[in-house]
């Protein structure tokens, strides 16, 4: 089992709509959780951390987090092409990151 | 706008050379981590550091070396490149709260 699963995608969602991600890990002992965005050819860029059960709300960006079923997901309000990119969650525990395979967002206008 | 920088961008080198992937950051960050990726591909933890004199391997079995002797410092030395090392290293830097900053990466390609 990979310590931190994502489905690969594509998804595919119209321009406007809300875009779901998940993310599941496995070391129950996992302290902090980031969801990063890459786009082809470039560097991973940090986009959400939450670090607490609940949402967290940043702008267009609602990263929400349930330990007790070691679940993460990332929603995208009002999606845009400019959105489109592969969306990594990534887990934290100790001084170890790790991160998913990625999931590949495909906003169509 | 994150302070890590890679260099070279890209390096084209002929199998058994050794090379060093240089890797600074100037926001005095303690954890320092190498990650490797293939197009299209997950990222895969090859080192990483939480601070001067501290180096530990990641999860994906490498056969680079690690040096950090400064805290804003973190190479990845390849003693005898291989084809087989043709990749993009990619450099990250954190700190307690707020991981990672990426820097820019080094497309390396062993021919």
């Amino acid at each position: 089992q990979k310590e931190v699963e994502q489905n690969s995608g594509p998804l595919s969602v119209p321009e406007g709509a809300i875009a779901s991600l998940n993310c599941t890990y496995s070391d129950r002992g996992s302290q902090s959780f980031f969801w990063y965005r890459q786009y082809s050819g470039k560097s991973p860029e940090l986009i959400m951390s939450i670090y607490s059960n609940g949402d967290k709300e940043d702008g267009r960006f609602t990263a929400q987090l349930n330990k007790a079923s070691q679940y993460v997901s990332l929603l995208i309000r009002d999606s845009q092409p400019s959105d489109s990119a592969t969306y990594l969650c990534a887990v934290q525990n100790t001084d170890k990151l790790i991160f998913g395979t990625g999931t590949r967002l495909q906003v169509f206008p | 706008e994150a302070d890590i920088y890679q260099t070279p961008r890209y390096l084209v080198i002929g199998t058994g050379k050794k090379i060093t992937l240089e890797c600074s950051q100037t926001m005095g960050h303690d954890k320092m981590y190498w990650y490797q990726q293939d197009p299209g591909m997950e990222l895969h933890l090859i080192h990483y550091s939480y601070g001067v004199n501290s180096t530990e391997k990641g999860d994906l079995s490498s056969e680079s070396t690690v040096s950090r002797i400064r805290t804003e410092h973190f190479p990845l030395t390849l003693e005898s490149a291989r084809p087989s090392h043709t990749s993009q290293y990619l450099c990250a830097s954190g700190d307690r709260g707020v991981l990672a900053f990426f820097g820019q990466g080094t497309r390396l390609t062993v021919v």
